[in-house]
């Protein structure tokens, strides 16, 4: 069963801990993305990467860290720098490089107390 | 730096009626145009794209468009159906091959039984 699949679904953490978002998809892809959605939003894209042991700064990348490691997983830290770290985030996936044809996560809720 | 608009920001039909939305992108040489359905706690599914060497294409009950010229592309739904109901995003292709796309700010579709 191919696909991308995040992990957990909801996660609950204190202000001030950092915080792994998992994200894996088994479609061979070499382009994965990571963005950020608020409510009544659209999708604020965070960090992406196009290629293994690569990635790239997106439009709101402070207080975020990521790495790829390994073609199918591309974890995302959610730091104690990050200001407003309660969100929906959304992993992508991409066989272009180019950032066509992105397929999507079921995404993770994030909520900081 | 690239922008996409969205319009409306929710739309009501009845079932049966045909629903149009429409976005608007800032930069010429963005080249390709994926339109997104989202339901409530999912993550966005790719319904449609377009590149920009095409006018139009339809697939069963939605059809996308574009005008390179006035830089707007729409997303057409006929027959509407309660199961239509949704937030639906329209995005754009930074240029330059970066990976990146753009989301407007969302449509919320609502058909009335």
């Amino acid at each position: 069963d191919g696909g991308i699949t995040q992990s957990p679904k909801y996660l609950f953490r204190k202000e001030g801990q950092n915080v792994t978002l998992s994200c894996e998809q088994n479609l061979n892809h070499d382009a994965m993305y990571w963005y950020r959605q608020d409510p009544g939003q659209g999708l604020r894209l965070i960090y992406y990467s196009q290629i293994v042991n690569d990635f790239q700064k997106g439009d709101i990348a402070e207080g975020y860290s990521v790495s790829r490691e390994k073609k199918e997983s591309f974890p995302l830290t959610v730091t104690s720098a990050q200001k407003n770290p309660t969100a929906f985030y959304l992993c992508a996936s991409s066989s272009s490089r180019e950032g066509l044809e992105q397929y999507f996560g079921p995404g993770t809720r994030l909520t900081v107390t | 730096g690239e922008n996409v608009e969205q319009h409306p920001s929710t739309l009501s039909v009845q079932e049966g009626d045909s629903a149009v939305i429409k976005c608007t992108y800032s930069d010429s040489a963005s080249n390709y145009f994926p339109w997104y359905k989202q339901e409530l706690g999912k993550g966005p599914q790719l319904i449609i794209d377009i590149r920009s060497n095409v006018g139009e294409k339809k697939d069963q009950r939605i059809a996308v468009t574009l005008n390179k010229t006035a830089k707007h592309f729409s997303l057409h739904i006929t027959e509407t159906q309660p199961e239509d109901s949704a937030v639906y995003f329209c995005a754009a292709s930074y240029p330059s091959n970066t990976g990146k796309l753009i989301f407007g700010q969302g449509t919320t579709l609502q058909v009335k039984p």
